[in-house]
């Protein structure tokens, strides 16, 4: 079993919202990710869990907020969005950071008004 | 850091044809080389991948080859089939094992 969910499918929120993005895998791994992927492009790395703990940061904006509560949920805190912050964002997770064969999640596709 | 270019950006090919998309990296120390198939409103889904130590795999109708010298891979799909169509990705790691994706190419199967 390779399967990563994620929830909620769709998201609108205003620019003063806050809301929050799940992931979740019970395929062991110990390595979780956060991409973003605007329309027509590839996916970009927001952020590396490794055993529950930041790994990476690609100088996200803090408005942007990872968690990693176990070694099975990742979860995305957003507050004060801009529109352009509109995109699928895409959980993945692999065996160990670095080892290849990320899986990723069906994404939630966000839109903000 | 890495760098992976990938081409065409867009392919057509009739139904039973084959289709093969190439990708160049700049890395030298990469080792690890996955190709993702993303449909419409679709996360991408790892389709087959390729180790350094490794010239040719093979799964089924795809097959993926990697020229290390020369710092390219390609991927094959041989008798596509109308659901072949989605965007391919292949991507590389880099020498902090993070994936550096290519542009990706629109794959079009027409019946």
């Amino acid at each position: 079993d390779t399967e990563v969910t994620q929830t909620p499918k769709h998201l609108v929120m205003g620019m003063t919202n806050k809301k929050s993005l799940k992931c979740e895998q019970h395929m062991g791994h110990r390595a979780m990710y956060w991409y973003k992927q605007k329309a027509k492009k590839p996916p970009e790395l927001m952020f590396v869990y490794s055993y529950e703990k930041l790994s990476i940061n690609e100088s996200v904006p803090s408005r942007f907020s990872p968690e990693c509560p176990n070694s099975s949920l990742l979860n995305l805190h957003l507050h004060a969005l801009q529109p352009e912050d509109s995109a699928l964002y895409l959980c993945a997770s692999s065996q160990d950071q670095g080892l290849g064969e990320q899986y990723f999640g069906p994404g939630t596709r966000l839109t903000v008004t | 850091g890495e760098n992976v270019e990938q081409h065409p950006s867009t392919l057509s090919v009739q139904e039973g044809d084959s289709a093969v998309i190439k990708c160049t990296y700049s890395d030298s120390a990469s080792n690890y080389f996955p190709w993702y198939k993303q449909e419409l409103g679709k996360g991408p889904q790892l389709i087959i991948d390729i180790r350094s130590n490794v010239g040719e795999k093979k799964d089924q109708r795809i097959a993926v080859t990697l020229n290390k010298t020369a710092k390219h891979f390609s991927l094959h799909i041989t008798e596509t089939q109308p659901e072949d169509s989605a965007v391919y990705f292949c991507a590389a790691t880099d020498s902090w094992g993070k994936l550096q994706f290519g542009a990706g190419t629109q794959v079009v199967v027409t019946p």
